[in-house]
């Protein structure tokens, strides 16, 4: 079957870097999307990675190894706004996107 | 980065009618769009996945019948919950995607109550 794990939850300090991982097992890989999530709102894109390594985008950057079939996403300065669920999602071999549950991140001031 | 709307933003209906819920792709063209449900504190669930002029694909455990999808135009997708019930109250999102890199653009999602 396709699997796709992250933690439930994850705290940190405002200021401080986090890091969430994600690995999966999936029939195929086309890509990996890194979504964020506010409470009742629709998901929005923040990276993708079909290629080993590093991805850095502002205070967001990205990580992917194939081989071992994990990625994590590293999160800089963190800023109270940055309090959301963060979704892993991997394209299968049939380009369809298989779901994390994601990942409840909880800033303190 | 592409746009999708929903339509509308919250609805409340009363058990045994139906609702209809709009997604639109606004800024591109999406042969292939997406309508999720989510339950609070819970990830993303694949109700079905539609494709233009032809009939959607439904998950397991998703009634066909009461969750009607239509994807008459490439920038166009409708979900109709017929006979809702207090059940079915839930956050409905779709999504649109583009062919490369398969990136989906979400609407802002709907919120559906059932009284």
């Amino acid at each position: 079957g396709q699997n796709i794990d992250q933690p439930t939850e994850m705290t940190a300090t405002e200021g401080a870097i986090v890091q969430i991982n994600c690995t999966y097992q999936t029939s195929g890989f086309n890509g990996l999307f890194w979504y964020q999530q506010h409470a009742g709102e629709a998901p929005t894109f923040l990276s993708y990675n079909v290629l080993d390594g590093l991805e850095e985008k502002g205070r967001f950057s990205s990580f992917l190894s194939r081989s071992k079939g994990y990625s994590y996403l590293l999160l800089k300065e963190l800023q109270m706004k940055d309090s959301a669920s963060y979704l892993c999602a991997v394209v299968d071999s049939n380009y369809q996107l298989i779901w994390g549950a994601g990942t409840k991140l909880i800033i303190k001031p | 980065g592409a746009v999708v709307s929903q339509h509308p933003s919250r609805v409340i209906c009363k058990s045994g009618t139906s609702v209809k819920i709009e997604c639109r792709s606004l800024d591109f063209q999406a042969t292939t769009m997406f309508w999720y449900r989510q339950f609070p504190k819970k990830s993303l669930m694949l109700m079905a996945t539609s494709n233009e002029g032809s009939k959607a694909t439904y998950e397991q455990g998703v009634e066909k019948d009461k969750f009607l999808i239509n994807h008459a135009s490439l920038t166009l997708s409708t979900l109709t919950v017929t006979s809702a019930h207090p059940e079915d109250s839930s956050f409905y999102i779709c999504s649109a995607r583009e062919e490369l890199p398969y990136e989906q653009y979400f609407g802002p999602g709907t919120r559906l109550t059932v009284t």
